[in-house]
C-alpha cells in the first residue's frame, strides 16, 4: 500500500487559511489522493479527492503537485468546527479499501 | 440520507465472550466496509462487501472474526472468544461504487 507522510499536528487561528501538507513520493499513476477528517468521537468524514488536477468543493481545495508526489489540503477560512484529525490517503485505482495513516491533528485557536 | 447507523454505540464484555455488532448503511449504497481503530491510530481496513458478496478481507481479520451481509443491506460483525487486544472502535462505512465512503460513528468495544 502506498504511504503518505503528514505532520503530526498543526495549529491555526480562526478565520485564517490553513494549508495541510501531505507527501506521497511513491504514488503510482492510478492512485487517487483522498482526504478525510475525523472529529472527536465521530467516524471519518470525506473531504475531497483528486487524481491529477486541483479540485475545489464547498469544504476545501486540493492542490496537487505537478509530479503528484505531494498535495496540500486548503481550508480557506478555518472555523472552530474544523478542529479534527485530517487524513491524507492514497486509494489505488480499482481498490475499495482506504489505508489511513496517523493523520494531522489540526487545532484551531479562537 | 439518514447516514450510516451502528449499534450498539458501546459494548463492554468479559474476555472470552462473543460479541456482535450491527451496521445499517445508507439505503441505496451497495458497498459496505468494516474498519477498526485503536487509540491514537487511524482506522484499519478489515473487510468489504459489494451487495451480499464479501470481496476483500484483511489479514487483520483472524478466524475469530466473521462478517456477514446476508441480504445486501445491513451487516453484522461478530468476534468470537474476545481478547484484550480486540478493544477498539469498530467503524462501518458505505458507498456507491467509486464514490466516497460515508462512515458511522462506530461501536466502541471494551474487554474487561
Amino acid at each position: 500500500d502506498a504511504k503518505t507522510t503528514q505532520p503530526n499536528s498543526m495549529e491555526s487561528n480562526e478565520e485564517e487559511p490553513v494549508h495541510l501538507p501531505c507527501n506521497h513520493s511513491t504514488i503510482s499513476g492510478t492512485d487517487y489522493i483522498h482526504w478525510y477528517r475525523q472529529l472527536p468521537s465521530q467516524g471519518p468524514e470525506y473531504v475531497i479527492h483528486g487524481l491529477t488536477s486541483n479540485v475545489n468543493n464547498r469544504m476545501a481545495s486540493l492542490a496537487i503537485a505537478e509530479d503528484r508526489k505531494s498535495s496540500t489540503l486548503i481550508l480557506h477560512r478555518a472555523t472552530l468546527r474544523d478542529a479534527a484529525v485530517y487524513y491524507c490517503i492514497l486509494r489505488q485505482g480499482g481498490s475499495e479499501k482506504l489505508v489511513f495513516g496517523k493523520g494531522t491533528k489540526l487545532t484551531v485557536n479562537p | 440520507d439518514t447516514g450510516v447507523s451502528q449499534n450498539p454505540r458501546h459494548k463492554i464484555t468479559k474476555r472470552g465472550q462473543n460479541v456482535t455488532f450491527r451496521c445499517d448503511p445508507i439505503s441505496e449504497h451497495n458497498r459496505l466496509y468494516w474498519y477498526r481503530q485503536t487509540l491514537g491510530q487511524g482506522p484499519e481496513f478489515l473487510t468489504y462487501f459489494q451487495n451480499e458478496a464479501q470481496l476483500e478481507k484483511s489479514r487483520l481479520l483472524s478466524d475469530r472474526f466473521s462478517a456477514e451481509r446476508p441480504k445486501g443491506s445491513f451487516s453484522t460483525l461478530e468476534i468470537q472468544r474476545t481478547e484484550q487486544g480486540d478493544s477498539a472502535m469498530y467503524l462501518c462505512a458505505s458507498s456507491l461504487a467509486g464514490r466516497a465512503q460515508h462512515f458511522g460513528d462506530g461501536t466502541r468495544l471494551s474487554i474487561l
